[in-house]
């Protein structure tokens, strides 16, 4: 089953507007990643947040984690069109090896 | 710097036919991963190995096998493919600080 479920499904925006996508979860965690995914290409990793952080930033790029909400937000500023790609959240829940459980993503299109 | 080098990267199968899906990293970690992607349903994990010489299920292991040859290599085989495993299935290995870096993805078609 998926632990995560991430919202919106699709996103369709302007270049230079901001991208909000959302993340819930259901078992308490160790970590939280968000990767993306370039149509056709594997996952790239973005960004870690422990369950002990609330924020953490990386250039455009601004995570937020709330484990009483077991929820998480990845906001991107000033989305370019390169920007255009599929996002993951994925959870670590701490146990054996590190496996992580992925969310269906969520479709970013930035029209230039 | 390869990272992580699977292969082939598209395949087509008919019911029935066995093949092995290849993937190697040169990052020298431990713990490396299976998935398999389908549309709308995000990554679900097939197996993994913690270490050279272990595997473990994941959530979907049905009608796979894997072997952890070495340090370097994990690959995955199916036995006998069914159109159920359509699919396109990512390798990938675990770094320092729990990051997973992903192989570049078989596309697999079973008619």
């Amino acid at each position: 089953s998926q632990q995560g479920e991430e919202d919106p499904q699709a996103l369709s925006i302007q270049e230079g507007e901001n991208a909000t996508m959302n993340c819930s979860y259901k078992t308490s965690i160790n970590n939280l990643q968000w990767y993306r995914q370039n149509s056709g290409r594997g996952l790239v990793h973005l960004i870690l947040i422990r369950s002990n952080e609330r924020e953490k930033h990386s250039g455009r790029l601004r995570v937020t984690l709330d484990t009483s909400k077991k929820s998480s937000s990845l906001l991107i500023t000033a989305s370019r069109a390169a920007d255009t790609a599929s996002y993951f959240c994925a959870t670590d829940r701490g146990t054996s090896y590190g496996k992580l459980t992925f969310g269906q993503g969520t479709i970013l299109t930035v029209h230039p | 710097n390869a990272g992580v080098t699977q292969t082939p990267k598209f395949q087509v199968l008919k019911t029935g036919q066995s093949m092995t899906l290849q993937c190697a990293q040169d990052m020298n970690h431990n713990s490396m991963y299976w998935y398999r992607q389908d549309p709308g349903m995000g990554l679900r994990l097939i197996y993994y190995s913690a270490s050279e010489g272990t595997t473990d299920k994941g959530e979907v292991p049905n009608g796979y096998n894997v072997s952890r040859l070495n340090k370097r290599e994990f690959s995955l085989r199916l036995e006998s493919a069914a159109p159920s495993q359509t699919s396109v299935y990512f390798c990938a290995s675990r770094g320092p600080v729990d990051i997973q870096y992903f192989g570049a993805g078989t596309r697999l078609s079973v008619l």
